[in-house]
Protein backbone atom coordinates (compact mmCIF):
# COMPACT_ATOMS: atom_id res chain seq x y z
CA UNK A 1 0.00 0.00 0.00
CA UNK A 2 1.29 3.32 -0.48
CA UNK A 3 0.99 6.46 1.67
CA UNK A 4 1.63 10.09 1.48
CA UNK A 5 1.94 12.02 4.80
CA UNK A 6 2.12 15.86 5.16
CA UNK A 7 2.10 16.34 8.92
CA UNK A 8 1.54 20.57 8.50
CA UNK A 9 -2.01 21.41 7.62
CA UNK A 10 -1.48 24.92 8.21
CA UNK A 11 2.04 27.25 7.22
CA UNK A 12 2.48 30.57 7.53
CA UNK A 13 5.27 32.82 6.52
CA UNK A 14 6.29 35.95 5.78
CA UNK A 15 7.24 37.49 2.43
CA UNK A 16 10.97 37.03 1.76
CA UNK A 17 11.20 34.28 4.23
CA UNK A 18 12.20 30.66 3.26
CA UNK A 19 9.35 28.30 3.34
CA UNK A 20 9.58 24.04 3.20
CA UNK A 21 6.60 22.17 2.75
CA UNK A 22 7.20 18.58 4.11
CA UNK A 23 5.64 15.53 2.79
CA UNK A 24 6.46 12.23 3.57
CA UNK A 25 5.47 8.72 2.25
CA UNK A 26 5.74 5.29 2.69
CA UNK A 27 6.01 2.60 -0.57
CA UNK A 28 7.67 -0.59 -0.87
CA UNK A 29 8.68 -0.40 -4.39
CA UNK A 30 9.61 2.60 -6.32
CA UNK A 31 7.81 5.94 -6.38
CA UNK A 32 7.77 8.80 -8.53
CA UNK A 33 6.50 12.02 -6.49
CA UNK A 34 4.71 15.35 -7.23
CA UNK A 35 3.73 18.47 -5.77
CA UNK A 36 0.40 19.34 -7.06
CA UNK A 37 -0.80 23.34 -6.44
CA UNK A 38 -4.43 24.41 -5.92
CA UNK A 39 -4.65 28.55 -5.76
CA UNK A 40 -7.77 30.37 -4.97
CA UNK A 41 -10.85 29.99 -6.64
CA UNK A 42 -8.71 27.81 -9.34
CA UNK A 43 -8.31 23.85 -10.15
CA UNK A 44 -6.01 21.49 -8.88
CA UNK A 45 -2.88 21.63 -10.99
CA UNK A 46 0.92 19.82 -11.31
CA UNK A 47 3.11 21.90 -9.89
CA UNK A 48 6.68 19.89 -10.43
CA UNK A 49 7.69 15.98 -10.00
CA UNK A 50 10.70 14.80 -8.84
CA UNK A 51 12.09 13.14 -11.92
CA UNK A 52 12.26 16.49 -13.83
CA UNK A 53 14.57 17.43 -11.33
CA UNK A 54 13.43 21.25 -12.11
CA UNK A 55 12.72 24.68 -10.57
CA UNK A 56 8.94 25.74 -10.79
CA UNK A 57 7.95 29.23 -9.75
CA UNK A 58 11.33 28.97 -7.69
CA UNK A 59 10.20 25.91 -5.83
CA UNK A 60 12.02 22.65 -5.72
CA UNK A 61 11.92 19.56 -4.10
CA UNK A 62 14.27 16.50 -3.84
CA UNK A 63 13.20 12.80 -3.61
CA UNK A 64 15.11 11.16 -0.73
CA UNK A 65 14.91 7.56 -0.59
CA UNK A 66 16.82 6.80 2.45
CA UNK A 67 14.40 9.24 4.62
CA UNK A 68 11.31 8.92 2.58
CA UNK A 69 10.78 11.90 2.19
CA UNK A 70 9.65 14.83 -0.84
CA UNK A 71 10.05 17.64 0.72
CA UNK A 72 8.53 21.48 -1.18
CA UNK A 73 11.37 24.42 -0.70
CA UNK A 74 11.28 27.65 -1.91
CA UNK A 75 14.03 30.31 -0.53
CA UNK A 76 12.06 33.65 -0.95
CA UNK A 77 8.00 33.12 -0.43
CA UNK A 78 5.90 35.59 -2.16
CA UNK A 79 2.49 36.24 -1.42
CA UNK A 80 1.39 34.67 -4.66
CA UNK A 81 2.19 31.46 -3.56
CA UNK A 82 -0.33 31.09 -1.13
CA UNK A 83 -2.47 27.99 -1.90
CA UNK A 84 -3.27 24.87 -0.74
CA UNK A 85 -0.24 22.08 -1.34
CA UNK A 86 -0.99 18.68 -2.23
CA UNK A 87 2.23 15.92 -2.09
CA UNK A 88 1.54 12.37 -4.54
CA UNK A 89 2.85 9.99 -5.18
CA UNK A 90 2.30 7.01 -8.01
CA UNK A 91 4.38 3.83 -8.42
CA UNK A 92 6.51 4.31 -11.15
CA UNK A 93 7.12 1.60 -14.38
CA UNK A 94 3.81 -0.11 -12.56
CA UNK A 95 1.45 -1.56 -15.29
CA UNK A 96 -2.38 -2.73 -14.96
CA UNK A 97 -4.16 -1.24 -11.98
CA UNK A 98 -1.06 0.48 -10.70
CA UNK A 99 -0.90 2.64 -12.98
CA UNK A 100 -1.92 6.61 -12.80
CA UNK A 101 -2.88 5.94 -9.52
CA UNK A 102 -1.96 8.38 -7.88
CA UNK A 103 -2.21 8.83 -3.65
CA UNK A 104 -2.37 11.90 -2.36
CA UNK A 105 -1.62 13.45 0.79
CA UNK A 106 -4.09 15.70 3.26
CA UNK A 107 -2.18 18.97 1.69
CA UNK A 108 -1.05 21.77 3.25
CA UNK A 109 -2.28 25.34 3.44
CA UNK A 110 0.39 27.64 2.93
CA UNK A 111 -0.05 31.85 3.45
CA UNK A 112 2.62 34.47 2.98
CA UNK A 113 2.06 37.61 4.86
CA UNK A 114 2.80 40.47 3.26
CA UNK B 1 -8.53 25.34 -24.42
CA UNK B 2 -11.23 24.61 -21.73
CA UNK B 3 -9.55 22.14 -20.03
CA UNK B 4 -11.34 19.23 -18.03
CA UNK B 5 -14.93 20.51 -17.86
CA UNK B 6 -17.39 19.24 -15.67
CA UNK B 7 -20.49 20.41 -14.53
CA UNK B 8 -22.57 20.88 -12.76
CA UNK B 9 -20.26 23.06 -10.40
CA UNK B 10 -22.56 22.71 -7.40
CA UNK B 11 -25.42 20.24 -6.23
CA UNK B 12 -27.45 19.95 -3.00
CA UNK B 13 -29.84 17.56 -2.95
CA UNK B 14 -32.03 15.37 -0.24
CA UNK B 15 -30.55 11.99 0.71
CA UNK B 16 -31.84 8.93 -1.18
CA UNK B 17 -31.94 10.92 -3.91
CA UNK B 18 -30.33 10.11 -7.45
CA UNK B 19 -27.26 12.65 -8.56
CA UNK B 20 -25.14 12.42 -11.61
CA UNK B 21 -21.81 14.23 -12.32
CA UNK B 22 -20.54 15.14 -16.17
CA UNK B 23 -17.17 15.27 -17.11
CA UNK B 24 -15.75 16.31 -20.54
CA UNK B 25 -11.80 15.65 -20.63
CA UNK B 26 -9.28 17.29 -22.67
CA UNK B 27 -9.25 16.24 -26.57
CA UNK B 28 -7.60 13.17 -27.06
CA UNK B 29 -6.86 12.21 -23.73
CA UNK B 30 -7.55 8.69 -23.44
CA UNK B 31 -7.05 8.20 -19.51
CA UNK B 32 -9.80 9.24 -17.53
CA UNK B 33 -10.25 9.43 -13.88
CA UNK B 34 -13.06 10.09 -10.94
CA UNK B 35 -11.49 11.14 -7.61
CA UNK B 36 -13.68 11.96 -4.41
CA UNK B 37 -12.40 14.65 -2.11
CA UNK B 38 -13.49 15.08 1.31
CA UNK B 39 -13.85 18.40 3.36
CA UNK B 40 -9.94 18.54 4.41
CA UNK B 41 -8.19 15.44 2.62
CA UNK B 42 -6.67 15.02 -0.62
CA UNK B 43 -8.28 13.49 -3.20
CA UNK B 44 -9.07 9.63 -3.49
CA UNK B 45 -9.27 8.17 -6.74
CA UNK B 46 -12.49 6.27 -7.22
CA UNK B 47 -12.19 5.22 -10.93
CA UNK B 48 -9.68 5.03 -13.92
CA UNK B 49 -10.89 4.68 -17.74
CA UNK B 50 -8.26 4.04 -20.37
CA UNK B 51 -10.29 4.83 -23.37
CA UNK B 52 -13.88 3.43 -22.49
CA UNK B 53 -12.68 0.69 -20.22
CA UNK B 54 -12.60 1.07 -16.57
CA UNK B 55 -9.39 -0.35 -15.52
CA UNK B 56 -9.45 0.48 -11.53
CA UNK B 57 -12.62 0.45 -9.86
CA UNK B 58 -11.57 -0.96 -7.21
CA UNK B 59 -12.30 2.24 -4.85
CA UNK B 60 -15.27 2.77 -6.07
CA UNK B 61 -18.13 1.94 -3.69
CA UNK B 62 -20.52 -0.06 -6.19
CA UNK B 63 -23.66 -0.40 -3.73
CA UNK B 64 -24.37 2.72 -4.84
CA UNK B 65 -21.67 4.40 -7.24
CA UNK B 66 -21.44 3.84 -11.14
CA UNK B 67 -19.25 5.29 -13.95
CA UNK B 68 -19.35 5.09 -17.80
CA UNK B 69 -17.56 6.76 -20.13
CA UNK B 70 -19.53 5.86 -23.91
CA UNK B 71 -17.34 5.98 -26.70
CA UNK B 72 -13.72 7.08 -24.53
CA UNK B 73 -14.79 10.44 -24.17
CA UNK B 74 -17.31 11.74 -22.01
CA UNK B 75 -17.82 10.47 -18.62
CA UNK B 76 -20.72 10.45 -16.15
CA UNK B 77 -20.63 9.03 -12.21
CA UNK B 78 -23.85 8.31 -10.53
CA UNK B 79 -24.92 7.82 -7.32
CA UNK B 80 -28.11 6.10 -6.34
CA UNK B 81 -28.96 6.52 -3.68
CA UNK B 82 -26.72 9.76 -1.64
CA UNK B 83 -25.88 9.40 2.01
CA UNK B 84 -25.09 12.05 4.12
CA UNK B 85 -21.36 11.02 3.55
CA UNK B 86 -21.29 11.54 -0.10
CA UNK B 87 -21.28 15.70 0.80
CA UNK B 88 -17.74 16.07 -1.14
CA UNK B 89 -15.85 17.49 -3.94
CA UNK B 90 -15.95 14.83 -6.91
CA UNK B 91 -13.07 15.79 -9.57
CA UNK B 92 -12.72 14.29 -12.94
CA UNK B 93 -9.12 14.62 -14.56
CA UNK B 94 -7.59 13.61 -17.95
CA UNK B 95 -4.06 12.68 -18.85
CA UNK B 96 -2.21 11.35 -22.04
CA UNK B 97 0.57 9.26 -21.80
CA UNK B 98 4.02 11.03 -24.05
CA UNK B 99 6.65 8.20 -25.76
CA UNK B 100 8.27 8.64 -22.51
CA UNK B 101 5.64 7.40 -20.82
CA UNK B 102 5.64 10.59 -18.80
CA UNK B 103 1.78 11.11 -17.76
CA UNK B 104 0.63 14.60 -16.38
CA UNK B 105 -2.97 14.60 -15.18
CA UNK B 106 -4.99 17.47 -15.83
CA UNK B 107 -7.97 18.62 -13.15
CA UNK B 108 -11.48 20.03 -14.16
CA UNK B 109 -13.00 22.14 -11.08
CA UNK B 110 -15.01 20.04 -9.34
CA UNK B 111 -18.64 19.22 -8.55
CA UNK B 112 -19.44 19.98 -4.83
CA UNK B 113 -21.60 17.95 -3.53
CA UNK B 114 -24.04 18.99 -0.53
CA UNK B 115 -26.15 16.45 0.69
CA UNK B 116 -28.96 17.24 3.10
Amino acid sequence: AQRVTQPEKLLSVFKGAPVELKCNYSYSGSPELFWYVQYSRQRLQLLLRHISRESIKGFTADLNKGETSFHLKKPFAQEEDSAMYYCALRPANAGGTSYGKLTFGQGTILTVHP
Amino acid sequence: EAGVVQSPRYKIIEKKQPVAFWCNPISGHNTLYWYRQNLGQGPELLIRYENEEAVDDSQLPKDRFSAERLKGVDSTLKIQPAELGDSAVYLCASSLRDRFYQETQYFGPGTRLLVL
